[in-house]
């Protein structure tokens, strides 16, 4: 059973563009959540979505989104980046109920310059 | 809101030494609870987990038992190896809310020398 598959695994972008990263669950799986990990803050919760409906959401500002297809794969896109955004961004897939695990892929490291 | 608490590291073991890495959380109601680990340039994995009190997650040596009365969920191995060098951490995931979200703690690096 193939894991979680995130795109691309590096990202080097400048101040003010905009990013787009992918996530590919498990399949079967119809949760997929985004999380931010950064060497000051952690790991961060930034949203949820299931079955295409965002569930729940981190406390992130507006110029971050995502959005999940019928098919599960879910993207999140950064605009106007700023030099902070710099993090490894990290999406799960879990089987959708609480409390169940979530399975985490390899991660899109992101750099802003 | 949710929490959770584990120790600092850096923790530095020798090959074969007992490892304890202590956790506490703060929660409403009864949250699963994980152990994830984390490898240099790679996403987490999850090491092991318990859904109910006094539940015993335990994989590749590693244990955790599930203490409601002390919400603790500290992680332990017998004898580490060098391989287990990476970062843990400990983590929840409320059972109810309608929603799933994974709280996590700040992790705790360990290594293991030879």
């Amino acid at each position: 059973k193939a894991g979680v598959t995130q795109t691309p695994r590096y990202l080097i972008k400048t101040r003010g563009q905009q990013v787009t990263l992918s996530c590919s669950p498990i399949s079967g799986h119809r949760s997929v959540s985004w999380y931010q990990q950064t060497p000051g803050q952690g790991l961060q919760f930034l949203f949820e979505y299931f079955s295409e409906t965002q569930r729940n959401k981190g406390n992130f500002p507006g110029r971050f989104s995502g959005r999940q297809f019928s098919n599960s794969r879910s993207e999140m896109n950064v605009s106007t980046l700023e030099l902070g955004d710099s993090a490894l961004y990290l999406c799960a897939s879990s089987a959708g109920g609480p409390g169940t695990e979530a399975f985490f892929g390899q991660g899109t490291r992101l750099t802003v310059v | 809101g949710d929490s959770v608490t584990q120790m600092e590291g850096p923790v530095t073991l020798s090959e074969e030494a007992f490892l304890t890495i202590n956790c506490t959380y703060t929660a409403t109601g009864y949250p699963s609870l994980f152990w994830y680990v984390q490898y240099p340039g790679e996403g987490l994995q999850l090491l092991l987990k318990a859904t109910k009190a006094d539940d015993k997650g335990s994989n590749k040596g590693f244990e955790a038992t599930y203490r409601k009365e002390t919400t603790s969920f500290h992680l332990e191995k017998g004898s580490v190896q060098v391989s287990d060098s990476a970062v843990y951490f400990c983590a929840l995931s409320p059972r109810s809310g309608g929603y799933q979200k994974v709280t996590f703690g700040t992790g705790t690096k360990l290594q293991v020398i030879p």
